[in-house]
């Protein structure tokens, strides 16, 4: 079956610039995470979403970032005023619930470049 | 804030030979997940521990789980080049997200 799948693969913006960045999650999950990925390190965690709602979002790391998900499924991560910091790989993954126990699926990200 | 560090950050071994990285939590988990990234792509789930002191096998790699719930290691047995990426463990406390390593970086050299 489909896996996540992420548009833009690519984004390339100038600084102060709106960027906005799709998650499409494995169908039926009820839980969405966005993460971001710099070169060389781990995914840190930004957001995520049991159904509509955003269960925790205090990894999002100013009020430049924000996420929906309105209808349960597809999410947008929106950044607004981008700055070069945010250049990074933006990770969506999603699970079949949100519990302890259940692994994530990643999709391949969306790399995004601020000029 | 919840941190879990790897050691080695990276390690090239020959063909063959044994690799084994290590994951420490400063608090302790309720379970461990274990993901590998190839270069270029994007993580992909290994394993995940719950129990203390579990110890899980997947053909060549070995995953153990700390008495504590603070730590744990990944072994891999005879390395091949299939096995060149980063592997990230990531900690979760309770229903609490997921934070991940810092990652080990395995080169495998022919």
């Amino acid at each position: 079956g489909a896996g996540v799948s992420q548009t833009p693969s690519n984004k390339v913006t100038e600084k102060g610039k709106y960027v906005e960045l799709r998650c499409d999650p494995i169908s039926g999950h009820t839980a969405l995470y966005w993460y971001r990925q710099s070169l060389g390190q781990g995914p840190e965690f930004l957001i995520y979403f049991q159904g509509t709602g955003a269960a925790d979002d205090s990894g999002l790391p100013n009020d430049r970032f924000f996420a929906v998900r309105p209808e349960g499924s597809v999410s947008t991560l929106k950044i607004q005023r981008t700055e070069r910091g945010d250049s990074a790989v933006y990770l969506c993954a999603s699970s079949s619930d949100f519990t302890s126990y259940n692994e994530q699926f990643f999709g391949p990200g969306t790399r995004l470049t601020v000029l | 804030g919840q941190q879990v560090m790897q050691i080695p950050q990276y390690q090239h071994v020959q063909e063959g030979e044994d690799f084994t990285t290590y994951c420490n939590s400063s608090t302790t988990l309720s379970n461990i997940q274990w993901y590998k990234q190839r270069p270029g792509g994007h993580p992909v789930f290994l394993i995940q521990l719950v129990k203390s002191g579990e110890v899980k096998k997947q053909k060549r790699l070995t995953f153990q789980f700390g008495e504590a719930k603070k730590n744990s290691s990944l072994h891999i047995t005879a390395t091949q080049t299939t096995d060149v990426g980063t592997y990230f463990c990531a900690g979760q406390s309770n229903t609490d997200k997921l934070i991940f390593g810092t990652g080990t970086r395995l080169q495998v050299f022919p």
